[in-house]
């Protein structure tokens, strides 16, 4: 298994909701990460874990919330979102961090 | 922090044609790059890499050239296809992060 798989694909929420994106890896990899990508950009990042352990914020607003249960999951809850936050959120994974990842086809948040 | 762009936004080539898609990079102490590929409603793909102590490393039908003097690297795609239409993201990576260039949209037209 060679995939990185991300669900739901779309997603639609008010201001007001809270919500959780999922993301799942059978390859065994330790880093896994979460990447916001608004149209015609390139990916940004937002957090890594490594070995279950967040070790990279980059600044995320804290009404994203990440958690690790366990080294195949990857969750991303959302809670009070701005109209600003719609874009393409992408999962990735890497065997260790520092080697090259593995995208989702990633869920597409859209807020109104 | 590492800066990486990349020549040219957009490139439109004929079904046959051989493409080169560039990039450059700011730190010259980088080591290693990677080239993912995005279609339309899809995350990134990966497609080839390479490490600095090699100049060029070839997969099917593409071809990446680092010249780290000039801190520049391209990917050649051999006998564009229109499957190959996307967005093409040069990447450098860190110890935990990934930095992307701004991408080319390739375009292949029959």
């Amino acid at each position: 298994d060679t995939e990185v798989t991300q669900t739901p694909k779309h997603l639609v929420m008010g201001m007001t909701n809270k919500k959780s994106l999922k993301c799942e890896q059978h390859m065994g990899h330790r880093a896994m990460y979460w990447y916001k990508q608004k149209a015609k950009k390139p990916p940004e990042l937002m957090f890594v874990y490594s070995y279950e352990k967040l070790s990279i914020n980059e600044s995320v607003p804290s009404r994203f919330s990440p958690e690790c249960p366990n080294s195949s999951l990857l969750n991303l809850h959302l809670h009070a979102l701005q109209p600003e936050d719609s874009a393409l959120y992408l999962c990735a994974s890497s065997p260790p961090a520092g080697e090259k990842l593995f995208f989702g086809s990633g869920t597409q948040l859209s807020v109104l | 922090g590492e800066s990486v762009g990349l020549h040219l936004p957009t490139l439109s080539v004929q079904e046959g044609d051989n493409s080169i898609i560039n990039c450059a990079y700011s730190n010259s102490a980088s080591d290693y790059f990677i080239w993912y590929k995005q279609e339309s409603g899809k995350g990134p793909q990966f497609i080839i890499d390479i490490r600095s102590n090699m100049d060029k490393r070839q997969g099917q039908r593409v071809t990446v050239l680092l010249n780290k003097t000039v801190k520049h690297l391209s990917l050649q795609i051999a006998a564009t296809q229109p499957g190959d239409s996307a967005v093409y993201f040069c990447a450098v990576q860190g110890y935990s992060t990934l930095t992307f260039g701004k991408g080319t949209m390739l375009l292949v037209s029959p």
